[in-house]
């Protein structure tokens, strides 16, 4: 299966210290986001990228996050200086733009579960 | 992005037909209903989408009201593995600007056996 991947799948980290997600999309779509999801809520849209274009940033995505798709195929989301509030599962998708009528839908990765400790 | 409302829960019987409402009453002409579904610990699946024409797929039926404000996803025979949160997104299918989708709470469906 060539889904959307994402690793680690859980981390634990303390106070303070940084960590950093990694996304593979889809092979052949173009565009990545991320979004985060708490307890019971649903995901909130961080940022995505069109190849290795940034295009749009979400308010949530405070200065100590930074995301980036060098190559514009795998993507890196990082957080420094981790606080509790950012526990969360972060998520990925990717999709092909512009496809087709039908494809404008987003694939989901499995997420990342962040604890903050 | 216009905003939705759903029932937060819904229980339906296994092999029963699952109706989920969703109103969307300040949609505009050129958005379009989408829906997603969460089951427990996996990422959002896309399910199906349309304009103003009902819409089914191999998972679901989407039935749009004629003025558009309120649309139905039906699961026609519900099985045990649909429990999930289903999510009604509401958005302009332009695929430029902004693009990333506005999820709420959703609706937990419970599929009884």
């Amino acid at each position: 299966d060539t889904g959307v991947s994402q690793d680690p799948r859980h981390k634990i980290t303390k106070r303070g210290q940084n960590v950093t997600f990694r996304c593979d999309p889809i092979s052949e779509h173009n565009r990545l986001y991320w979004y985060r999801q708490t307890l019971g809520q649903g995901p909130e849209f961080l940022t995505y990228f069109q190849n290795e274009a940034q295009l749009e940033k979400s308010r949530l995505l405070s200065d100590r996050f930074s995301a980036e798709r060098p190559k514009g195929s795998f993507s890196t989301l990082e957080i420094q200086r981790t606080e509790q509030g950012d526990s969360a599962m972060y998520l990925c998708a990717s999709s092909l733009f512009p496809g087709d009528r039908s494809t404008y839908e987003q694939y989901f990765g499995p997420g990342t579960r962040l604890t903050v400790t | 992005d216009a905003k939705t409302t759903q029932p937060p829960s819904m229980d339906c019987a296994e092999g029963r037909a699952a109706n989920l409402p969703c109103n969307h009453s300040t949609i505009s002409g050129n958005e379009y209903v989408y829906w997603y579904r969460q089951i427990h610990s996996q990422g959002p699946q896309y399910i199906i989408h349309g304009l103003k024409n009902n819409e089914t797929n191999e998972m679901a039926s989407l039935i749009i009201t004629e003025d558009r404000k309120s649309s139905t996803l039906i699961l026609p025979h519900a099985t045990l593995r649909d429990t999930a949160v289903y999510y009604c997104i509401v958005r302009p299918n332009s695929g430029g600007g902004a693009d990333g989708l506005t999820f709420g709470k959703g609706t937990h469906l419970i599929i009884q056996p």
